[in-house]
């Protein structure tokens, strides 16, 4: 069993729409909980992270922790067409661990005009 | 801005080739990763470094090598490639304690 699961998708919405992205884990010592986006042909980068358990909001975005049921959650409200990418969720023990990130596989969100 | 680069975006191998992948960083980051994606699997960590000369294995080291010589240059050598290194490959940088900054990945191909 991978260490993190998320639903590879693809994820098709028409503009506008909530998307919901998801991960599951299995190991109880993470705490920190990000969620990177990659556009085609690019690198990684960091969208939002958080601490724990609850919600942090940044502007369309809101990510979801729920610690006791080891699942993440990332909403995109008013879905754009140039939010389609690649969403990768990752997580660690600790904040920014320098090498002991573990990324889910990605889901892939097309948004459609 | 930080801007870390990858030497080639796409390559093509034999199999058995020496292959020498390059990533450079221009932030006077400590910290430097080398990683593959495939599809399915996500990335997985293959080595990173904390300081020049130094070298730490990750998930997944082998059949790769890794040199850093100076502090914005990590370079990632297959000493003899095969089929199954075909992948993604992306490199990225950090001071410690903060997020890791990626480039935009070399695509290599081994036949």
């Amino acid at each position: 069993q991978k260490e993190v699961e998320q639903d590879p998708g693809p994820l098709s919405v028409p503009e506008g729409a909530i998307v919901s992205l998801n991960c599951t884990y299995s190991n109880s010592a993470f705490q920190y909980f990000m969620w990177y986006r990659q556009y085609s042909r690019k690198g990684p980068e960091l969208l939002m992270y958080t601490y724990s358990s609850g919600n942090k909001e940044d502007g369309r975005f809101t990510a979801q922790v729920d610690k006791s049921s080891k699942y993440i959650s990332l909403f995109i409200r008013d879905s754009q067409p140039s939010d389609s990418a690649t969403y990768l969720c990752a997580m660690s023990p600790l904040l920014f661990n320098d090498y002991k990130l573990s990324f889910g596989a990605g889901t892939t969100v097309t948004v459609r005009a | 801005d930080v801007k870390v680069t990858q030497s080639s975006r796409y390559l093509v191998k034999r199999t058995g080739e020496k292959v020498f992948l390059e990533c450079v960083q221009d932030m006077d980051h400590e910290n430097m990763f080398w990683y593959r994606q495939d599809p399915g699997l996500g990335l997985r960590l293959i080595y990173f470094s904390y300081d020049v000369k130094m070298k730490e294995k990750g998930d997944i080291p082998e059949g790769y090598s890794v040199s850093r010589e100076k502090k914005e240059r990590f370079s990632l050598i297959l000493e003899s490639a095969s089929t199954s290194q075909t992948s993604m490959y992306l490199c990225a940088s950090s001071l410690s304690g903060n997020e890791q900054y990626f480039g935009p990945g070399t695509r290599l191909t081994v036949t």
